[in-house]
């Protein structure tokens, strides 16, 4: 989507190495999410980020799993000893004000594969 | 933990308006109601959003009941284009001022030429 880029799109890994998903959102935006989607599935909130509150991470499925935002703007999602559940598409997405309405735009995704 | 209820799948006919119904029967008085949807293989697109007024935007309608217990999405005349997963969201409560979006299974809508 307009307004946010994730890298790398795609990305093959194999079981137990660390991977980073980055998201890169435009300047300006209120709060920034993670989350993933299985084939197939929903979208499972990951964690959420507001300003300089402390991030909400009830959405992390395990301690391999964390997020940081560095500078209030890019975050990346590390995922350390990768499993082959963790396969999924990581969405990013920020909410913000474009043109004086609040909108919600997220990402083109990172398609993560652990073999 | 998603606070919303909605129908598994609909089917429309196109050109059609399509009514997507939500129930959010616990919503509290701060929190707005979200819809959004995903059209297959692709990101999630945002549609609109509200709080107490009904909303429109050049996607579409929305209509919050006066209770705010449940809203309705309208696509005013729907294209096989509206063809996705609609999903309805509720902004979560604050928590240490973050307030996440939770996203539940939504409505699988197909437009049928």
């Amino acid at each position: 989507g307009a307004g946010v880029s994730q890298s790398p799109s795609n990305k093959v890994t194999e079981k137990g190495k660390d991977v980073e998903l980055r998201c890169d959102p435009i300047s300006g935006h209120t709060a920034l999410y993670w989350y993933r989607q299985s084939l197939g599935q929903g979208l499972e909130f990951l964690i959420y980020f507001q300003g300089n509150s402390a991030p909400d991470k009830s959405g992390l499925p395990s301690d391999r799993f964390s997020a940081e935002r560095t500078g209030g703007s890019v975050s990346t999602l590390t995922i350390q000893r990768t499993q082959q559940e963790d396969s999924a598409v990581y969405l990013c997405a920020w909410r913000g004000v474009i043109s004086g309405a609040n909108v919600l735009t997220f990402g083109a995704g990172s398609r993560l594969t652990v073999l | 933990d998603a606070k919303t209820t909605q129908p598994t799948s609909m089917d429309c006919a196109e050109g059609r308006a399509a009514n997507l119904p939500c129930n959010h029967s616990t919503i509290s008085g701060n929190e707005y109601v979200y819809w959004c949807r995903q059209i297959h293989s692709q990101g999630p697109q945002y549609i609109i959003h509200g709080l107490k007024n009904n909303e429109t935007n050049e996607m579409a309608s929305l209509i919050i009941t006066e209770d705010r217990k449940s809203s309705t999405l309208i696509l005013p005349h729907a294209t096989l284009r509206d063809t996705a997963v609609y999903y309805c969201i509720v902004r979560g409560p604050a928590l240490q001022g973050a307030q996440k979006l939770v996203f539940g299974q939504g409505t699988r809508l197909t437009i049928n030429p």
